[in-house]
């Protein structure tokens, strides 16, 4: 069964902790993606990979880190840095980078900072 | 920068009503447009794309766009919706990353 695996689908951390998201996929995909999802506010990009061992920030990165050491695995990392870290992270992955590849997401995990 | 517009945020409609969802993008070059839903409880998945030719293009279950190059909008239409079609839906704009909208919440009635 192809797709998006992403775990914890619940998680909660005090403040002050770094913590670990984790996204896994069966399809072969170039690229990889993490998206923030917040109420009102759509999806924003905060880390894309085109390739392994390459990644590139997106539009919110600040706060945030991610590694891309295997093609099928793109951990975020969510650093005590972040300054509001509650949110919905989604992972997405595409054949490429290319601007017309349709993206495939993940379930998504719902971190809460206590 | 590339933006995304989704005017309407929460559409409420009854069984069989039409339905159209607003959707403009600021970005003078070549794009590809996409609107993506989030059902209830399930991941977001494609509802159908726009690359290039017939600017009118069909999804899933019933759906349909158009791009209006003129007017940089690529509205989502469908003539009879159903309770089925309650979730968020989300357009999304491809130049150089893709860009999504804040999305649209549609509730149907039954």
């Amino acid at each position: 069964d192809g797709g998006i695996t992403q775990s914890p689908k619940y998680l909660f951390r005090k403040e002050g902790q770094n913590v670990t998201l984790s996204c896994e996929q069966n399809l072969n995909h170039d690229a990889m993606y993490w998206y923030r999802q917040d109420p009102g506010q759509g999806l924003r990009l905060i880390y894309y990979s085109q390739i392994v061992n390459d990644f590139q920030k997106g539009d919110i990165a600040e706060g945030y880190s991610v590694s891309r050491e295997k093609k099928e695995s793109f951990p975020l990392t969510v650093t005590s840095a972040q300054k509001n870290p509650t949110a919905f992270y989604l992972c997405a992955s595409a054949e490429s980078g290319a601007g017309g590849n349709e993206q495939f997401f993940g379930p998504g995990t719902r971190l809460t900072v206590l | 920068a590339q933006s995304v517009s989704q005017h309407n945020h929460h559409v409420i409609l009854s069984e069989a009503a039409s339905l159209e969802l607003g959707c403009n993008y600021s970005y003078g070059g070549t794009v590809n447009l996409f609107w993506y839903v989030q059902y209830p409880g399930q991941h977001l998945q494609l509802l159908l794309k726009y690359f290039s030719g017939d600017p009118l293009v069909k999804g899933i279950k019933g759906f349909e766009a158009e791009f209006i190059k003129s007017k940089f909008s690529f509205n989502l239409r469908k003539p009879s919706v159903q309770w089925s079609d309650t979730a968020e839906y989300f357009c999304a704009v491809n130049a150089r990353q893709l860009t999504f909208g804040s999305g649209t919440q549609l509730t149907v009635l039954p």
